[in-house]
């Protein structure tokens, strides 16, 4: 169990560029969960996946925000144009069969939009 | 949808004492609980979760926090504080209708004196 990986660590974007993040998940993890927090806030809910089916998304991402996640293993979040509100602490978490059981969570890709 | 609302955005205690975390949530149709904590620039692990069994709950590093239906709430304590306990602690609630995303509350941070 080498826990949830997230890269990059940390990015910087100057605003209008675009950014790709990657989660891998724990390895037999079949949810996949993203997650955006900002200073002072919760994470909130962007969108969750089972296996590579996409099942919920979040009103919060918007046209410019695109998740995959191909073969059912790692996950990527796209933001296109990025804006300075996207500006936040990315978080992808993972669980075995349901997230009623608790997520384990990454350590996050902050982004900086500039 | 749900919502939760955690009292006191920061609590400082003294080395020993005892700590309480104070979580409300919103829906009547009980749902599954959790308590997460975050440590600086790291991200969320859980601490406890209430999944309809015992209504209190006994998770890592001492904590432990009550169910308790008629007053839609689930507060965290432990008995004696440890600078290590030094940390920010979220609520969250899953959400209505089935789905597996969880609604954090903005989360209260806890200092500990020594």
């Amino acid at each position: 169990d080498t826990g949830v990986s997230q890269n990059p660590r940390h990015k910087i974007t100057k605003r209008g560029q675009n950014v790709t993040f990657r989660c891998d998940p724990i390895s037999e993890h079949n949810r996949l969960y993203w997650y955006r927090q900002t200073l002072g806030q919760g994470p909130e809910f962007l969108t969750y996946f089972q296996n590579e089916a996409q099942l919920e998304k979040s009103r919060l991402l918007s046209d410019r925000f695109s998740a995959e996640r191909p073969k059912g293993s790692f996950s990527t979040l796209e933001i296109q144009r990025t804006e300075q509100g996207d500006s936040a602490m990315y978080l992808c978490a993972s669980s075995y069969r349901s997230g009623f059981e608790g997520y384990t969570f990454g350590s996050g890709t902050r982004l900086t939009v500039v | 949808a749900q919502s939760v609302t955690q009292l006191g955005s920061h609590v400082s205690v003294s080395e020993g004492a005892l700590v309480l975390l104070r979580c409300n949530y919103s829906s009547s149709v009980p749902p599954y609980l959790f308590w997460y904590v975050q440590y600086p620039n790291q991200g969320l692990q859980l601490l406890l979760k209430y999944t309809s069994a015992a209504t209190l709950v006994k998770g890592i590093n001492g904590f432990e926090a009550e169910f308790k239906k008629s007053e839609t709430s689930f507060h965290l304590t432990t008995p004696s504080a440890h600078m290590s306990d030094a940390a920010e602690y979220f609520c969250a609630v899953s959400d209505l209708g089935g789905s597996e995303k969880l609604v954090f509350g903005k989360g209260t941070k806890l200092t500990v004196n020594p």
